[in-house]
């Protein structure tokens, strides 16, 4: 049983395109968030979620926008793909807040966007 | 500007010696910091953890040291195994942020 899902795995597309990826998680998880992992290897939280009301934006461009459903899902949709967008994308979820739930995270196992 | 620092890109170690992957942080306001392992092609998964009111926290083979004064902490592996082999990434938290700032990672390599 997958905790973290992510589709999907891989996705290549061209600059200016508009993509989604899609998370789910089958943990009872009330907080779920995204992370992009760059070139350079750093893995930076972009967005949380908690109960489908969004928690931390940390300075992502408009262009990103997350989507929760409900609270076993968060989606990012991407608009207008610029080429730095190509990064691994992880999903990731905790029972509760970060705080509340010792910081432990799971994560699902990424999606490898590359934009051309 | 890192705040969480992981100097060695990768490190390789015997099979059965003790691993130790170092970690060091410049902002003094951190006050819990934890340990993630990554295979490829996996997501990182939660390893260990240890509050700034402790110096030493322990999990089976995993050992967590902190040293405050130092803004350096470390993860001791001991006996290190095969699979074992994997990213390690340190990262580190201010209470109140409810965020997790992490590291660059180290590769560690377990020689047979």
């Amino acid at each position: 049983d997958t905790a973290v899902s992510q589709t999907p795995k891989y996705l290549v597309t061209q600059m200016g395109n508009d993509k989604s990826i899609k998370c789910e998680q089958n943990l009872g998880h009330d907080t779920m968030y995204w992370y992009k992992q760059d070139s350079k290897k750093f893995l930076k939280i972009m967005f949380s979620y908690n109960n489908k009301e969004l928690i931390i934006n940390e300075t992502v461009p408009n262009r990103f926008s997350p989507k929760s459903p409900d609270k076993a899902h968060l989606n990012l949709h991407i608009n207008s793909l610029e080429l730095g967008d190509s990064a691994v994308y992880f999903c990731a979820s905790s029972q509760i807040s970060m705080r509340e739930s010792g910081y432990e995270q799971y994560f699902g196992p990424g999606t490898r966007l590359t934009v051309t | 500007d890192q705040q969480v620092k992981q100097n060695s890109p990768s490190l390789s170690v015997q099979e059965g010696r003790i691993s130790i992957l170092n970690c060091d942080y410049t902002n003094s306001m951190f006050d819990y910091f934890l340990w993630y392992k990554k295979y490829p092609a996996e997501g990182p998964t939660f390893l260990i953890s240890i509050s700034s009111i402790k110096d030493k926290n322990e999990d089976g083979r995993f050992t967590v040291f902190l040293n405050k004064s130092a803004k350096h902490l470390s993860l001791h592996i001991v006996p290190s195994q095969p699979g074992d082999s994997a990213v390690y990434f340190c990262a580190a938290s201010v209470w109140q942020d409810d965020k997790i700032i992490f590291g660059k990672g180290t590769r560690l390599h377990i020689l047979p």
